[in-house]
């Protein structure tokens, strides 16, 4: 079976400008959580999603959007980018239902830099 | 608020035993979560935790005591590949099942 995927997987961007990324999650899972990774912090919680809805959102400014498709992908946009948005972004799926240990599958990231 | 303290680092030899420590701060506790990350590569889940005591899982067990909101992963017979940051989450209680990450602690281990 394909893990989580994300696409794509660098992207340079100059500040100002916006970006989109996107991520499929595993197969039969029904949430997704994305995380912003700075270099040498761990993963920092932006969103999560479940059966479309949005389930919770961290401290993030509303530059930052996601939505959750009908076949359970989901995107992320930023807007106005900001030379601190530059880190790995991070697409977590799982079943959503909160059982088996709060488990979460990451994908390989997009490494996003803002210039 | 919700947070998480670890070492930053920690060097150890190969097949020496190293413990990575964990305290944290919730007000409610669904599980404390242990994940490895390697340079570039994506966080890959590792234990849980939800009731005190010791969990096992080959040569890497983690330990929970919920009085006293600390736990501990325990990685044993210490391989090159075990070089890797270490992080501990709990649950968000502001979002589902979503993690609250520590900042990591970064194991290098050498021969």
């Amino acid at each position: 079976d394909a893990g989580v995927t994300q696409s794509p997987t660098h992207l340079i961007k100059t500040r100002g400008q916006h970006v989109t990324l996107r991520c499929s999650p595993i197969s039969g899972h029904k949430s997704v959580s994305w995380y912003q990774q700075v270099l040498g912090q761990g993963p920092q919680f932006i969103f999560q999603y479940y059966e479309k809805e949005e389930r919770g959102r961290g401290n993030f400014p509303d530059r930052f959007s996601a939505r959750q498709f009908p076949n359970y992908s989901s995107e992320l946009n930023v807007n106005a980018l900001l030379l601190g948005d530059s880190a790995l972004y991070l697409c977590a799926s799982s079943t959503g239902t909160g059982l088996a240990g709060n488990e979460q599958y990451f994908g390989p990231g997009t490494r996003l830099t803002v210039t | 608020g919700q947070s998480l303290e670890q070492p930053s680092e920690v060097t150890a030899v190969e097949g020496a035993i190293v413990q990575i420590n964990c305290t944290y701060q919730t007000s409610g506790f669904y599980g404390l979560s242990w994940y490895q990350q390697h340079d570039g590569g994506a966080p890959t889940f590792l234990s849980y935790n939800a009731l005190d005591g010791l969990e096992e899982t080959g040569r890497f067990s983690s330990f929970l005591s919920r009085s006293d909101s600390y736990g501990y992963l325990l990685l044993q017979e210490l391989q090159m590949k075990d070089s890797a940051s270490y992080f501990c989450a709990v649950r968000d209680e502001q979002a589902g099942t979503a993690l609250i990450f520590g900042k990591g602690t970064t194991l290098s281990v050498s021969s």
